[in-house]
């Protein structure tokens, strides 16, 4: 139980392009999802909180017009990273909570903007 | 952002060997859990700490809520090849997690 999908796994496009990022929750009902960033060999960075159906949170030096979030229902959410530029190049990882259960992670998406 | 100060960052063990690391805050934590990352993809949850002074086990692997509630620790016994990955700890103050810093595990056979 408790899976968490997030699509795609790896991308690569032009910078300038907008690149949209689906985190799922399969078998529960998430209440919060959250968007991490990792930087290689680093820890994970929170960036934003979202609720179904409310606008999310976003973690201080985070630019919510360039990182677009949706939380359209309490299985979706959706990471827009608008106008990519090589700076945005990162892993971005999606998690889900049901309530006050564990947070449960996706596998991640590798973005890498040319 | 703020950080679990977590040790060792790295180690290196022989298979068969136990491993213990921990997890240290300047705050209080009300949950803490234990994640381990392989490369390439997202954490996977390990154990989940909820009481000061909780010890849970899950296979090989026992953690600790440290009763002071800032600090946890966690041990791996009898290390197999496929316990390598980076190990986080993440304290929960009660909203958002905080990540520790990782520890790399490598595990020679």
């Amino acid at each position: 139980g408790a899976v968490v999908s997030q699509h795609p796994s790896w991308v690569i496009c032009k910078s300038g392009t907008s690149v949209k990022i689906e985190c799922r929750s399969l078998d529960f009902q998430a209440t919060t999802m959250f968007w991490y960033r990792q930087f290689p060999k680093q820890s994970l960075m929170l960036m934003a909180t979202s609720n179904e159906g409310s606008k999310a949170t976003y973690e201080q030096g985070v630019e919510k017009d360039k990182f677009l979030i949706n939380h359209a229902s309490l299985t979706l959410s959706t990471l827009t990273v608008t106008s990519a530029h090589p700076e945005d190049s990162s892993f971005y990882i999606c998690s889900a909570q049901d309530r006050d259960q564990p947070q449960h992670f996706g596998d991640g998406t590798r973005l890498s903007i040319l | 952002g703020q950080q679990l100060n977590q040790s060792p960052q790295s180690m290196f063990i022989q298979e068969g060997e136990d491993v213990s690391m921990n997890c240290t805050s300047s705050s209080i934590f009300n949950t803490w859990l234990w994640y381990k990352q392989d490369p390439g993809e997202g954490p996977v949850l390990l154990i989940a700490l909820y009481k000061a002074g909780e010890l849970t086990s899950n296979g090989r692997l026992t953690a600790q809520f440290g009763i002071t509630r800032k600090d946890s620790f966690l041990n791996i016994s009898a290390s197999i090849p496929s316990d390598v990955g980076i190990y986080f700890c993440a304290g929960q103050p009660p909203d958002k997690y905080i990540f520790g810093t990782g520890t790399r595990l490598k595990v020679l056979a």
